[in-house]
């Protein structure tokens, strides 16, 4: 019972590269996310995609992109990653977006 | 804005202690409340969500109680053990989908 996989786990990227994070779930769930977690600043969402084919901005957009690529796949891009996209960053998912979410766990992103 | 607040930000107690985490958020406005538990390293895992209709829920030792009206919730943890120690956060969800999220309280249980 996979819940939900995010790829990578670890990533040094230098700044100005781009890199795409990978999440997938096996629940059927109709909502994904994407979070990001820094200290004293808790969770904070980036993009979210309600349903398969509609994505919206969260709280934290500016400097990345998402595809919903299908009901199980919500990616997240940096095209040109920044020092200040060293984070945390969370999948999650939820048969509809107001009740039990699921998390990843986590891929661990450094920009030198 | 919805804001949410975790009081302590860390705590520490012998084994065997009963224990109570705080969590209050601004807007009354919400649809549920979601306690979470997230190990170092590691991502969160859902513990208890409670409607905006209820009062509580339980599950094993752990009971988490919520008064909108006021904007609080509470997780009670019974006979804590050293397994109990993590980061406990909540979470609180609007109508639209919207989730925002406490900082999180840091459990040391000592043996």
């Amino acid at each position: 019972n996979a819940g939900v996989t995010q790829t990578p786990k670890f990533q040094v990227l230098k700044t100005g590269q781009s890199m795409t994070l990978q999440c997938a779930q096996d629940m059927n769930h109709n909502s994904m996310y994407w979070y990001r977690q820094d200290p004293g600043m808790g969770l904070r969402l980036i993009y979210y995609s309600a349903s398969e084919g509609t994505t919206d901005k969260g709280e934290v957009p500016n400097g990345y992109n998402v595809s919903r690529l299908n009901k199980r796949e919500f990616s997240l891009r940096l095209e040109s990653a920044a020092p200040s996209q060293t984070s945390v960053y969370f999948c999650a998912s939820s048969l509809q977006g107001v009740v039990e979410a699921f998390f990843g766990q986590g891929t661990r992103l450094t920009v030198v | 804005k919805q804001e949410v607040t975790q009081i302590p930000a860390a705590l520490s107690v012998p084994e065997g202690e009963n224990l109570v985490l705080n969590c209050s958020f601004t807007d009354s406005a919400i649809y549920n409340l979601q306690w979470f538990r997230q190990d170092p390293g590691k991502g969160l895992t859902s513990l208890l969500l409670i409607q905006s209709s209820q009062r509580e829920q339980t599950s094993g030792r752990l009971n988490a109680s919520l008064d909108k009206s006021s904007g609080r919730s509470t997780l009670y943890i019974a006979a804590s053990q050293p397994g109990d120690s993590a980061t406990y956060l909540c979470a609180v969800t609007t109508n639209a989908g919207k989730s925002t999220f406490g900082d999180g309280t840091t459990l040391t249980v000592k043996p």
